[in-house]
């Protein structure tokens, strides 16, 4: 079964200063990945995904992250943050589905890293 | 596009009521997604269909819980009797399942809450 591991539940890091926040998954194939948002009381936005190719993914607001295969990694990087990315971040696993479509079962989450930003 | 469309956004009922959960899925999305985050257990997968049918409902937790998807756009979670154990913020997400497109797009949620 596929996991997703959020070493960090939460982060400060001061306005201006780079950001990584790591993710780490169990997975015996190339697994479809994602970081997701989350504001509070809001839903869950998408900020990147990695599918194939180019292991360095660029996503909105300034985020990417890179693919490790070798590491079973695919960690978020923002070079200066804003107070405004203060929210609740999830990595998650996917996988082509079995049994139809050709689209994706359902996602693993992590358990996020709550991330504050001091002024 | 609205977006994913869920109603209530927020529910509050008492032990042993029915509650119904609704989403609307963003047009032209085939495969269609419940899921339930807790402070416990964050976000877990309920059931997700495609072309409204029920593909994979192991992650439904008992029997008093059922989702249906009598069309392309509209889905309903439903739980009879509920619980208070079953408080938690509810979502649901659509995708496009066409090749290279898995990235799942939720709606705001609902917020339950069984007193």
């Amino acid at each position: 079964a596929q996991s997703v591991t959020q070493p960090d539940i939460h982060i400060t890091v001061s306005e201006g200063a780079s950001l990584e926040l790591r993710c780490n998954y169990s997975y015996g194939a190339t697994p479809y990945l994602f970081w997701y948002v989350q504001s509070p009381g809001q839903g869950l936005q998408l900020l990147l995904k990695y599918f194939s190719g180019d292991t360095l993914v660029q996503g909105i607001k300034g985020f990417e992250a890179e693919f490790k295969r070798s590491q079973s990694s695919f960690n978020l990087r923002k070079p200066s943050v804003h107070w405004s990315d203060a929210a609740e971040y999830f990595c998650a696993v996917g996988e082509v589905s079995m049994y139809s479509g050709g689209g994706a079962d359902g996602l693993t989450f992590g358990k996020g890293t709550h991330l504050i930003i001091q002024p | 596009d609205a977006g994913v469309i869920q109603s209530p956004r927020h529910e509050v009922t008492e032990m042993g009521q029915e509650v119904t959960l609704r989403c609307k899925p963003i047009s032209g999305h085939d495969y269609l997604f419940w899921y339930r985050q807790t402070m416990m257990r964050g976000l877990e997968l309920l059931i997700y269909f495609n072309n409204n049918v029920p593909i994979d409902d192991s992650g439904m937790p008992e029997d008093r819980f059922s989702a249906k998807m009598p069309n392309a756009s509209f889905s309903t979670l439903k739980i009879q009797p509920s619980e208070p154990r079953d408080s938690a913020v509810y979502f649901c997400a659509s995708s496009f399942g066409g090749e290279g497109k898995y990235e799942q797009y939720f709606g705001p949620g609902t917020r339950l809450t069984v007193t």
